[in-house]
């Protein structure tokens, strides 16, 4: 059972346009979530956090929203760079599963210019 | 300040041998986690070290070990390889402080099992 869920495999979008990246998660206890990126032949480049007792957390072009009740997340990239093709990833954890973090299977942007 | 090195960056081993890949984390992180990363199952997490312990382990058999030293490197090995053990590992370090904390990775070491 996928208890990190990113139900869309690809997205493509415009260069200048936004980009939103969604993502859901199953299990309550989830507090702290994070978004990473990915380029071939690389590690996960970290990109931004937020933790459960915000419902917002911007960083630049990167904002990421958390709907707890929703247990729903989104990162959303303004405007989006062709250089921000990469594939996304976001990843959750709680205070007991320490840096046990779960994650999604992926998304893959594309930015066209 | 350099990244997270991973060496080697690609191995190529007989299923039944065994195989030990290490991770210098970032200066000043004391914290190591271990993933593996297939294309069926994506990233799942191995096993967490801090300060020389295992504080987290994750859901891989026992054949899956690993250790940290006292300058925080961390080494990861993986007895009688199966063919299904072909994955990119990679790890990652962080500076945990209170409540939860960014982890950066390594660029990781692809391991095939033939």
């Amino acid at each position: 059972d996928q208890q990190v869920k990113q139900n869309s495999p690809s997205l493509s979008v415009q260069e200048g346009r936004i980009s939103i990246l969604n993502c859901d998660y199953t299990n309550s206890m989830f507090d702290y979530f994070l978004w990473y990126k990915k380029y071939p032949a690389e590690g996960p480049t970290f990109l931004i956090s937020i933790s459960s007792i915000k419902d917002k957390n911007e960083d630049g072009r990167f904002t990421v929203f958390l709907n707890k009740s929703a247990k729903h997340l989104s990162l959303h990239i303004v405007p989006s760079q062709p250089g921000d093709s990469a594939v996304y990833f976001c990843a959750a954890s709680a205070v007991n599963y320490g840096q046990n973090f779960v994650f999604g299977p992926g998304t893959r942007l594309s930015v066209l210019p | 300040k350099a990244g997270v090195t991973q060496t080697p960056r690609y191995l190529i081993k007989t299923r039944g041998q065994q195989v030990t890949l290490s991770c210098s984390p970032i200066s000043g992180h004391r914290s190591v986690s271990w993933y593996q990363q297939t294309p069926g199952q994506g990233l799942q997490f191995l096993f967490e070290y801090f300060s020389e312990t295992q504080r987290n382990k994750g859901n891989f058999p026992g054949r899956f070990s690993g250790r940290q030293f006292s300058n925080s490197r961390s080494e990861m090995n993986v007895s009688t390889l199966e063919l299904g053990d072909s994955a990119l590992y990679l790890c990652a370090s962080s500076n945990p402080g209170q409540g939860y904390y960014e982890q950066y990775f390594g660029p990781g070491t692809r391991l095939t099992v033939t």
